[in-house]
């Protein structure tokens, strides 16, 4: 069965920084692209980045572009998000999602998310 | 620019049909997409991706109650028998190279 967990969110000033984690199980990892969606609260579902295989391809929404990185251990079977310089508008709850092969394709599997607020 | 528009909400009876539209943008009407559904308090569900042929393919365990169809730019997701934990967000969902985008979401009401 496929899994992935989020973990990391929490309350964060606005200008810190939070590194968010999803670990996946189920199926093998290091053969799919990966990606992070977002959902402010009471608001549609936005995507913020993904990362290939090897993790040598990134790309990322422009509301996020130098401010955040995607990164993967494929032998610890993890995505993480690195956050910086937060703002108050990145308040969401975060999922990590399966990007169905061959790329590009759908979000295929997701998790059940981890709450990031930003706030003084 | 790759946008996808829906309909803000939508409602039906229980036991009955109902069909949410995805719009693609102007120059991306041969775009496949996803339709997603998202439960009260819940994360995502992958339901199908659609092609512009009205070919689709559906995800682990969903029922052969959910369908897709095409015409055009517009991409369609039929849902019948409507039971009550069909109450939920659907969103659709397309890609290209460097960007994944998704439709605002169509709130499905089953009355």
């Amino acid at each position: 069965e496929v899994q992935l967990v989020e973990s990391g969110g929490g309350l964060v000033q606005p200008g810190g920084s939070l590194r968010l984690s999803c670990a996946a199980s189920g199926f093998s990892f290091s053969s799919y692209w990966m990606s992070w969606v977002r959902q402010a609260p009471g608001k549609g579902l936005e995507w913020v980045a993904n990362i290939k295989q090897d993790g040598n391809e990134k790309y990322y929404a422009d509301s996020v572009k130098g401010r955040f990185t995607i990164s993967r251990d494929n032998a610890k079977n993890s995505l993480y998000l690195q956050m910086n310089s937060l703002r108050a508008e990145d308040t969401a709850i975060y999922y990590c999602a399966r990007e169905l092969t061959p790329y590009p394709g759908p979000l295929d599997y997701w998790g059940q998310g981890t709450l990031v607020t930003v706030s003084s | 620019q790759l946008v996808l528009t829906q309909s803000p909400s939508a409602s039906a009876s229980l036991g009955a049909s109902v069909k949410l539209t995805c719009t693609l943008s102007s120059g991306h009407s041969s775009y496949a997409i996803a339709w997603h559904q998202q439960q009260p308090e819940k994360g995502p569900r992958y339901l199908m991706k659609l092609n512009s042929d009205g070919s689709h393919s559906k995800g682990d365990g969903i029922p052969d109650r959910f369908s897709g169809s095409s015409s055009g730019a517009e991409r369609y997701l039929t849902i019948s028998s409507l039971q009550s934990e069909d109450e939920a967000d659907y969103y659709c969902q397309t890609w290209g190279t460097d960007i994944r985008v998704f439709g605002g979401g169509t709130k499905l009401t089953v009355l």
